[in-house]
């Protein structure tokens, strides 16, 4: 159980569309989503806590604008990179929490998206 | 930010056991000590957490000092697919408490 897919795997874009990326749980309801970003040989970087139904919260230095996250439903979040630049190239990880009432709460990770724009 | 500190990288001979400290003297009294790895290119993969106690499961052994101001995870016999990235994490045991990782370890396991 508690099994996190990711879709696409991988994506290759021109610079200046937007890419929606998808974050489900596929076994339990996730309460709580958040996004990574991972750089080359860097460590994963925790961009923004998705909660569902409310607003997401970005860490600092994190363009709201830019990432946006909608988790609409407990089994459902997505990460939109609008406008993308090669900058934006990253490999971008979701996670989910299970809901309260077991003492364990460890994050459930998703395979991870490959971006890449051209 | 994160409030770990661990070597960057670490050598285990395959069928020895792997042994990764981490330290984190500035923990609080709730917060647990979480560890998880990551395999090139995938996603991290949770291993063990604890608050004070040992904690033992299918993959590791978690050892926490007294003090609670470090710990040492122990893969008992390690593998040549062990090799991968391990973080060792601090926080809330509570689902809106996010995970914020350090660099983490390199563990390449030597045939």
């Amino acid at each position: 159980g508690a099994v996190v897919s990711q879709h696409p795997s991988r994506v290759i874009c021109k610079s200046g569309t937007s890419v929606k990326i998808e974050c489900r749980s596929l076994d339990f309801q996730a309460t709580t989503m958040f996004w990574y970003r991972q750089f080359p040989k860097q460590s994963l970087m925790l961009m923004a806590t998705s909660n569902e139904g409310s607003k997401a919260t970005y860490e600092q230095g994190v363009e709201k604008d830019k990432f946006l996250i909608n988790h609409a439903s407990l089994t459902l979040s997505t990460l939109t990179v609008t406008s993308a630049h090669p900058e934006d190239s990253s490999f971008y990880i979701c996670s989910a929490s299970r809901g309260s009432g077991v003492s364990r709460n460890e994050q459930f990770f998703g395979p991870g998206t490959r971006l890449t724009v051209l | 930010d994160a409030k770990t500190t661990q070597p960057t990288s670490m050598d285990c001979a395959e069928g020895r056991a792997a042994n990764l400290p981490c330290n984190h003297s500035t923990i609080s009294g709730n917060e647990y000590v979480y560890w998880y790895r990551q395999i090139h290119s995938q996603g991290p993969q949770y291993i063990i957490h604890g608050l004070k106690n040992n904690e033992t499961n299918e993959m590791a052994s978690l050892i926490i000092t007294e003090d609670r101001k470090s710990s040492t995870l122990i893969l008992p016999h390690a593998t040549l697919r062990d090799t991968a990235v391990y973080y060792c994490i601090v926080r809330v045991a509570n689902t809106g408490n996010q995970f914020y990782f350090g660099t983490g370890t390199s563990l390449t396991v030597i045939p």
